[in-house]
């Protein structure tokens, strides 16, 4: 269903910075603005990022987010055992006249 | 404190209707509109559609379009999401969200409800 593709995976040690990728198209990314949300096990998304790189008050600033051509990346630094989460990158997408949503990334924190 | 309190779990069988609520509190409700957000077990979430709770103008995915319905009840602050003709592929939790009063593409959303689980099974 989604055509915003990101990697399944990801893992890093405490400290360390880890990035997560979205590939979408030019119907979705590549015209529009992209938001990030965090998903704990059994619990609803968390918005993270809005408008590529904005952080809403309260989200910690080792959360970053950019956006080039038709991919963005959301980047955490300092990591920390509470940030093992799903995330998923979400952008408008004018086929489906909504907001299209990534299939997530599990974040494993070692 | 700004929030949304959905319906509890639900099990349906195949042909039924399920209808889900989600109650807001802690910020005026006429001024926002609301998403509804399916996700199916291990996938990422899927837009159903949004309404606006003033203007009850509603945007529906064309997956879902003839079989959703959205409404809001500005009087108890309550959304409602109606899906009828339930298939097992619509098993999964339903996530209602805050929105903009306008469909924008730049909108992001918030404040979201704790999720309600539907289940359809004979």
């Amino acid at each position: 269903q989604s055509v915003l593709t990101q990697p399944p995976s990801a893992s890093g040690t405490p400290g360390q910075r880890v990035s997560i990728s979205c590939s979408g198209d030019n119907s979705n990314i590549g015209k529009n603005l992209v938001c990030w949300y965090q998903q704990l096990p059994g619990m609803a998304p968390r918005l993270l990022i809005f408008r590529n790189n904005q952080r809403p008050s309260g989200v910690a600033d080792r959360f970053s987010g950019s956006k080039s051509g038709t991919s963005a990346s959301l980047a955490i630094s300092g990591l920390r055992s509470e940030d093992e989460a799903v995330y998923y990158c979400a952008a408008w997408d004018d086929n489906l006249s909504g907001p299209m949503f990534g299939g997530g990334t599990k974040l494993t924190v070692l | 404190q700004v929030r949304l309190v959905q319906s509890g779990p639900e099990v349906k069988n195949p042909g039924a209707s399920v209808r889900v609520s989600c109650k807001a509190s802690g910020f005026s409700f006429p001024s926002f509109g609301f998403i509804w957000v399916r996700q199916a077990p291990g996938q990422g979430p899927e837009w159903m559609g949004w309404i606006s709770a003033s203007s009850h103008a509603t945007s529906y995915a064309r997956r879902f379009q003839g079989r959703v319905t959205m409404t809001t009840d500005t009087s108890t602050s309550t959304a409602f999401m109606d899906l009828s003709s339930l298939t097992s592929d619509d098993t999964g939790v339903y996530f209602c969200a805050r929105a903009s009063l306008t469909v924008r593409p730049d909108d992001a959303f918030d404040i979201w409800g704790q999720g309600t689980e539907v289940t359809v099974s004979s």
